[in-house]
């Protein structure tokens, strides 16, 4: 299985801060990497496909770029709705992994 | 627009079968080219991909529970299935049935099962 790491596991920040996530994956996936949000007790929401693709409707402060083994997703301007927890996913190798996730909380 | 919704018993006794299903809505599993699979999620930690079924029935499975998956479509009900067998304390989670080849882009609103006596 390609193995999902993710850093850091949890970061503290600020509405208006920029926020980066790295993602980086145990052998080459290509581009072949999804991020996603998960707010408690709800099911998660894709963000952008295919590493730097942004999903139908999901605002422009978000942005992921990458190749090969490493991956970074960022967040331009934090905002209050954007606190959540955040996955990376490979699909270049069956079975899919996803990463263990980032928790973005308030400073 | 297509949404997913799980379905099934909440509590399973161990050594039981887990049995889950997905409705789905506003498109159909049977036509098209649509990939469908189970994810689950114990509480507090990550997501693991289960397995998937294709609108033919053809199944790809997570090598960590191929022995004890099963999924599967009912066409006429337009859903899809999963039987997870042999179930212990380390399958209780909350299952997600999703849409998508390599994103999952529609995922249904989770269902928690626990497993317990």
């Amino acid at each position: 299985d390609i193995q999902m790491t993710q850093s850091p596991s949890s970061l503290s920040a600020s509405v208006g801060d920029r926020v980066t996530i790295t993602c980086q994956a145990s052998q080459d996936i290509n581009n072949h990497l999804n991020w996603y949000q998960q707010k408690p007790g709800k099911a998660p929401k894709l963000l952008i496909y295919d590493a730097y693709n942004l999903e139908t409707g999901v605002p422009s402060r978000f942005s992921g770029r990458g190749s090969g083994t490493d991956f970074t997703f960022s967040i331009s301007s934090l905002q209050p709705e954007d606190f959540a927890t955040y996955y990376c996913q490979q699909y270049d190798n069956l079975p899919f992994t996803f990463g263990p996730g980032t928790k973005v909380d308030f400073k | 627009q297509v949404q997913l919704h799980e379905s099934g018993p909440g509590l399973v006794k161990p050594s039981q079968t887990l049995s889950l299903t997905c409705t789905v809505s506003g498109a159909s599993i049977s036509s098209g080219s649509y990939y469908w699979s189970w994810i689950r999620q114990p509480a507090g930690e990550g997501l693991e991909w289960i397995g998937r079924i294709y609108t033919t029935g053809s199944t790809n499975y997570n090598p960590s529970l191929r022995s004890r998956v099963t999924i599967s479509l009912d066409t006429s009900k337009n859903q899809f299935s999963l039987k997870l067998s042999s179930v212990t304390a380390a399958d209780t989670a909350v299952y997600y049935c999703a849409h998508g080849w390599g994103a999952f882009d529609i995922w249904g609103q989770g269902t928690m099962v626990t497993v317990s006596s």
